[in-house]
């Protein structure tokens, strides 16, 4: 029944790393998207994607880059890990229209060592 | 640029007490207006949409076009109210929704 799911939940992993997380939604959206939250608890967009079309937000690293297999799933790969990049990455779905709902998943907490 | 203020990153009342959760936007186009709420060990939801023009849980919030606010109200704080409430804006590229930094609502019994 889960709408929006993210795998893992907890990253642990050192400097210098590659990892990914992944998200699924079976909700038939047409949008997905993810989220940093840092510390301080600030959301920020980083990137939407929809119909294979991705909007960057040009704030992000080039390390990070999100991948798309299907409509259902949104995946977030980001290489040479740095300690700035601790923090909860948070998956998201909507319907096209900007007045719609988005659905989170769960969130996964990273953390670089 | 688009931006959304929450002034107040904490905002402890008494059960009971009305609560006022301020934001303010900038936004050179129609703005979409969002409250999100994350409880405790929860995912983050939709509390409201301005578009709606509803109450959920007793809260509302008016958008004021004048004062480029969207306040988030309620007349009668309860404890099941503590949260972390995120006010957001809705661009029209991609759908992104642009966060305030968020304000803790403590509800103290």
């Amino acid at each position: 029944d889960t709408a929006v799911s993210q795998t893992p939940k907890y990253l642990v992993t050192q400097m210098g790393n590659d990892k990914s997380i992944k998200c699924e939604q079976n909700l038939g959206h047409d949008t997905m998207y993810w989220y940093k939250q840092d510390s301080k608890k600030f959301l920020k967009i980083m990137f939407s994607y929809n119909n294979k079309e991705l909007i960057i937000n040009e704030t992000v690293p080039n390390r990070f880059s999100p991948k798309s297999p299907d409509k259902a799933h949104l995946n977030l790969h980001i290489n040479s890990l740095e300690l700035g990049d601790s923090a909860v990455y948070f998956c998201a779905s909507s319907l096209l229209t900007r007045t719609d709902e988005q659905y989170f998943g769960p969130g996964t907490r990273l953390t670089v060592t | 640029a688009q931006r959304v203020t929450q002034p107040e990153k904490l905002l402890s009342v008494f059960k009971g007490a009305p609560v006022e959760l301020k934001c303010n936007y900038s936004y050179s186009g129609s703005p979409e207006l969002f409250w999100y709420v994350q409880y405790s060990r929860q995912r983050l939801q939709l509390l409201l949409r301005h578009i709606s023009r509803e109450s959920i849980k007793g809260f509302t919030a008016d958008l004021n076009k004048g004062e480029t606010s969207f306040h988030l109200k309620k007349p009668f704080a309860q404890e099941e109210d503590s949260a972390m409430y995120y006010c957001a804006l809705g661009d029209n590229a991609g759908n992104m929704l642009t966060f305030g930094g968020g304000t803790r609502l403590m509800v103290k019994p």
